[in-house]
């Protein structure tokens, strides 16, 4: 159980696109998603929280108006890069959790490697 | 705030050996969570063990377990029987008990494991 699905897991595109990446929960309901990004040869670096129904809660150094997140249901939550460039380049990997969950660990998506041209 | 350290950057075991992966933390709290995470180069997050602060027994996954000193804040990784499908990305994490409702992971930096055959 616990199956987190991220779509898409490439994306290339060119430089000024806007690009969403969706994480859903496809076995429980998802009170608390993560969002983070992953530089080669790197640690797993936390933008921002993401509680349903409410406004994330980004890290600092992290772009609000960057990347755009949204948690509308407890099933899924989307990261919008807006207007991307070279440097957003990265992997992002969501994962989701419950209040509850306690001594759970986090359920981890696939990831999304993207990549601006 | 919490923080995770992995001194060591890589690491390498000949198949069918033993190794073991450090991880060391710092908190002032006295109720919490610690997880590893491997990462193969799929990219792919896969929970490989975990430890409650408030159980002093050492977890024990099959091959893998760990050395909990609570009072060191240490929680190493003790890989028996090394395959070479074991060579990943390895991430130590720290979670807070109190952060119910964030449940924000911090993750060490890593240490990349080689199995060599």
């Amino acid at each position: 159980g616990a199956v987190v699905s991220q779509h898409p897991s490439r994306v290339i595109c060119k430089s000024g696109t806007s690009v969403k990446i969706e994480c859903r929960s496809l076995d429980f309901q998802a009170t608390t998603m993560f969002w983070y990004r992953q530089f080669p040869k790197q640690s797993l670096m936390l933008m921002a929280t993401s509680n349903e129904g409410s406004k994330a809660t980004y890290e600092q150094g992290v772009e609000k108006d960057k990347f755009l997140i949204n948690h509308a249901s407890l099933t899924l939550s989307t990261l919008t890069v807006t207007s991307a460039h070279p440097e957003d380049s990265s992997f992002y990997i969501c994962s989701a959790s419950r209040v509850e969950w306690s001594n759970q660990p986090q359920h981890f998506g696939d990831g999304t490697r993207l990549s601006i041209l | 705030a919490q923080t995770v350290t992995q001194s060591q950057p890589e690491m390498s075991v000949q198949e069918a050996e033993t190794v073991t992966l450090s991880c060391t933390y710092d908190t002032s709290e006295s109720d919490y969570y610690l997880f590893w995470y491997k990462q193969p180069p799929s990219r792919q997050m896969i929970l490989v063990i975990r430890q409650e602060a408030y159980k002093q027994q050492n977890a024990t996954e099959n091959r893998f377990s760990v050395n909990f000193q609570k009072a060191a804040k240490s929680f190493s990784l003790k890989i028996s029987d090394s395959q070479l499908g074991d060579a990943a990305m390895y991430f130590c994490a720290y979670r807070s008990s109190t952060d119910n409702y964030g449940q924000n992971f911090v993750f060490g930096p890593g240490t990349r494991l080689s199995v060599l055959p």
